[in-house]
């Protein structure tokens, strides 16, 4: 089955700084790759997403690049503000079925 | 997402005591997902249904039980089986097809007495 993998498992940044976080993962087949976001307590939400015969993708202050021939895709976050701080989870999704596998999470803490 | 209703918010459970923990849906899904939050391993799969009177085990189902008599309903029950119950239970909904997000409800906190 899929395995994915994210880095860091925690990240803090200087308000207005970027944040980057990373996710590898193993099957080839793996065509869909959403982001979420939580805080504290609360439900994933999702932020962006990112489709396989796409290679960049942005929203605002959020941009996800996707490595297809390295497996491999990233979450960026430019101008971050104290309200970015939370557990990012990137996830993958086979061609067939829709069945998510997700990364461990990222703590992302933004210093005001 | 306010189309996925999770209940209790907080529940208890007693030594040997099955649990039910509810998920209703109103956002036309036809698969919905159960996962368990545990500090440090993200989000694990426990059980998914794709269609109604359909469901198939992820990757921890031991200890777990669910049903799906109704498109809009999927709960979940843990029963005394399940040695470490203590955890955040997190139900989601999609779209039938592939390359579709899922929507989470509010999750549930079972602990044990």
């Amino acid at each position: 089955g899929e395995n994915v993998e994210q880095h860091p498992s925690t990240l803090s940044v200087q308000e207005g700084d970027s944040a980057v976080i990373k996710c590898t993962y193993s099957d080839s087949a793996s065509n869909y790759f959403p982001w979420y976001k939580q805080e504290l307590g609360k439900r994933p939400q999702l932020i962006i997403d990112i489709r396989s015969n796409v290679g960049e993708k942005k929203d605002q202050r959020i941009a996800v690049t996707l490595n297809k021939t390295a497996k491999h895709f990233s979450l960026h976050i430019t101008e971050t503000q104290p309200e970015d701080s939370a557990v990012y989870f990137c996830a993958a999704s086979p061609q067939t079925g829709n069945q998510f596998y997700f990364g461990t999470g990222t703590s992302l803490t933004v210093i005001p | 997402d306010g189309g996925i209703t999770q209940s209790p918010k907080y529940l208890f459970r007693k030594e040997g005591q099955n649990v039910t923990l509810s998920c209703e849906q109103n956002l036309n899904h036809d698969a919905m997902y159960w996962y368990r939050q545990d500090p440090g391993q993200g989000l694990r799969l426990i059980y998914y249904s794709q269609i109604v009177n359909d469901f198939q085990k992820g990757d921890i189902a031991e200890g777990y039980s669910v049903s799906r008599e109704k498109k809009e309903s999927f709960p979940l029950t843990v029963t005394s089986a399940q040695k470490n119950p203590t955890a955040f239970y997190l139900c989601a909904s999609s779209g039938r097809y592939s390359n579709q997000p899922q929507h989470f409800g509010d999750g549930t906190r079972l602990s044990i007495l």
